[in-house]
């Protein structure tokens, strides 16, 4: 069966510190994976997604870049963290046009 | 632009006591029509994909409905274990399998 994980569950990082996340999928091949971030209270905003190894579509521009060095990895990064970096980040992965399946998210808050 | 507006945002209710959650939606071909259920800090979980008006799904005390702008996700003689917040999401039918996600509501069902 396939499952995801998403590392670390908890961040405290200091403004203008960098960041790394990852999240590796088991049990498919040439996933759609997917960035989001969820302000409290709020709805899941997409980040980015890939459709395949390399290949980073951005959906809104800020501080933070995606990368997929390997067919079921995606990382989530950023060079100088800002207090609006703070949030609820969740990985997910799906096949084409279906249902996501969630990871259980890491909670990032920069001080 | 895609668009998911969900109502209301909070619900409280008493253990048995039925009600419905509304999501509306705008959007350029309708992909499919999503509900997750999030628990406090945790990634979503997959409940239902409805792809044409008139479809309905059920599981266990829920039932999802959808009509060409708006989809209900009734819930039938609830119970505390069913408190959580409820996303609707949507894709279109050219976005890759991106899903716009609507800012969710939050019920509460009191014992």
């Amino acid at each position: 069966s396939q499952t995801i994980h998403q590392w670390p569950a908890t961040l405290v990082q200091p403004v203008g510190s960098p960041l790394s996340l990852e999240c590796t999928v088991e049990g498919t091949s040439n996933p759609n994976l997917y960035w989001y971030r969820q302000a409290a209270g709020r709805g899941l905003q997409l980040l980015f997604y890939s459709v395949g190894i390399g290949q980073i579509s951005s959906e809104v521009p800020q501080n933070l870049s995606a990368s997929r060095p390997q067919d079921r990895q995606f990382i989530l990064s950023s060079k100088k963290l800002l207090l609006s970096d703070s949030g609820f980040y969740l990985c997910a992965w799906s096949a084409v046009q279906e249902k996501l399946f969630f990871g259980s998210g890491t909670q990032l808050s920069v001080l | 632009e895609d668009q998911v507006t969900q109502s209301p945002e909070a619900l409280r209710l008493q253990e048995g006591e039925s009600s419905s959650l509304n999501c509306s939606y705008t959007v350029s071909g309708l992909r499919g029509l999503f509900w997750y259920r999030q628990d406090p800090g945790k990634g979503p979980e997959f409940l239902f994909t409805l792809y044409s008006a008139g479809e309905e799904k059920e599981k266990e005390r829920l039932k999802a409905t959808l009509t060409k702008k708006e989809s209900f996700l009734h819930i039938t003689a609830p119970k505390p274990e069913d408190s959580a917040t409820y996303l609707c999401a949507v894709q279109a039918g050219t976005n890759a399998g991106k899903s716009t996600f609507g800012d969710g509501t939050t019920l509460t069902v009191k014992p």
